[in-house]
C-alpha cells in the first residue's frame, strides 16, 4: 500500500536557520512521482517540486533543496537560511500507479524573527 | 495569469441547509478534482472528473456530489450538511493523470462553516 510519511509535526527555528523537512515514502510501484506543497496560512496549496523515481538527482531552487534517496524512500527538504515568509505547513505526496496524489500528514514550520 | 479560482473564499451555513461551492480554471486542463481539508489534516480527495468522467472515492459520503457543466467549471454540491463537514474545500485541476501531466494545481480554497 502506498503511504507517506512525515514523522515531524512541527519544527519551530529562528530566522536564518538552515531547516530539513523529512519525507518517507512506501510503494511497491517501481515508476512514481514524489511532491512537495507548501500551505501557507492563507490555505493555497502551493506546488513546490515534482521528481519521478528515475531522477534520482538532487535538485537546488534557490534556498530550497530537495534529497531524493531510493535507497532509504527518502525525499527531503531542506530550506537554506529561512525566512519568516517560509512559515507554512509542507507536505509531502506521493502519486504512483493508483493516480491518486497520496500526501503525508505535513510539518508545520515557523520560522521565528 | 491561469489559475485555479474558488468562490466564495468563506462560506457558511447551517447545519442541514444545501449548500454549493464553486471552482473555475482558466488553464483549460482536463482533470479537476475536490479534496476536503480538516484541521491540521491532510488533504482528503473526494472525487475528480476527467473530462466529463466522474470518478468518486469509495469512502466519500453520499452527502456529496459534484458537477462540471463545462472545462471551466465544477462544483461541489453538499446536499444536508452535517457539523462534521465543516472543513477547508480545496478545488485542483491537472492536465491528465499519469506522469508529467499529473502536476496539481490548486485553488485557495473555500472554508466552509456549519452552524
Amino acid at each position: 500500500a502506498q503511504k507517506v510519511t512525515q514523522a515531524q509535526t512541527e519544527i519551530s527555528v529562528v530566522e536564518k536557520e538552515d531547516v530539513t523537512l523529512d519525507c518517507v515514502y512506501e510503494t511497491r510501484d517501481t515508476t512514481y512521482y514524489l511532491f512537495w506543497y507548501k500551505q501557507p496560512p492563507s490555505g493555497e496549496l502551493v506546488f513546490l517540486i515534482r521528481r519521478n523515481s528515475f531522477d534520482e538527482q538532487n535538485e537546488i531552487s534557490g534556498r530550497y533543496s530537495w534529497n531524493f534517496q531510493k535507497s532509504t524512500s527518502s525525499f527531503n527538504f531542506t530550506i537554506t537560511a529561512s525566512q519568516v515568509v517560509d512559515s507554512a505547513v509542507y507536505f509531502c505526496a506521493l502519486m504512483d500507479s493508483s493516480y491518486k496524489l497520496i500526501f503525508g500528514s505535513g510539518t508545520r514550520l515557523l520560522v521565528r524573527p | 495569469d491561469a489559475m485555479v479560482i474558488q468562490n466564495p473564499r468563506y462560506q457558511v451555513t447551517q447545519f442541514g441547509k444545501p449548500v454549493t461551492l464553486s471552482c473555475s480554471q482558466t488553464l483549460n486542463h482536463n482533470v479537476m478534482y475536490w479534496y476536503q481539508q480538516k484541521s491540521s489534516q491532510a488533504p482528503k480527495l473526494l472525487f475528480h472528473y476527467y473530462d466529463k468522467d466522474f470518478n468518486n472515492e469509495a469512502d466519500t459520503p453520499d452527502n456529496f456530489q459534484s458537477r462540471r457543466p463545462n472545462t471551466s467549471f465544477c462544483f461541489l454540491d453538499i446536499r444536508s450538511p452535517g457539523l462534521g463537514d465543516a472543513a477547508m474545500y480545496l478545488c485542483a485541476t491537472s492536465r491528465g493523470l499519469t506522469g508529467s501531466n499529473y502536476e496539481q494545481y490548486f485553488g485557495p480554497g473555500t472554508r466552509l462553516t456549519v452552524t
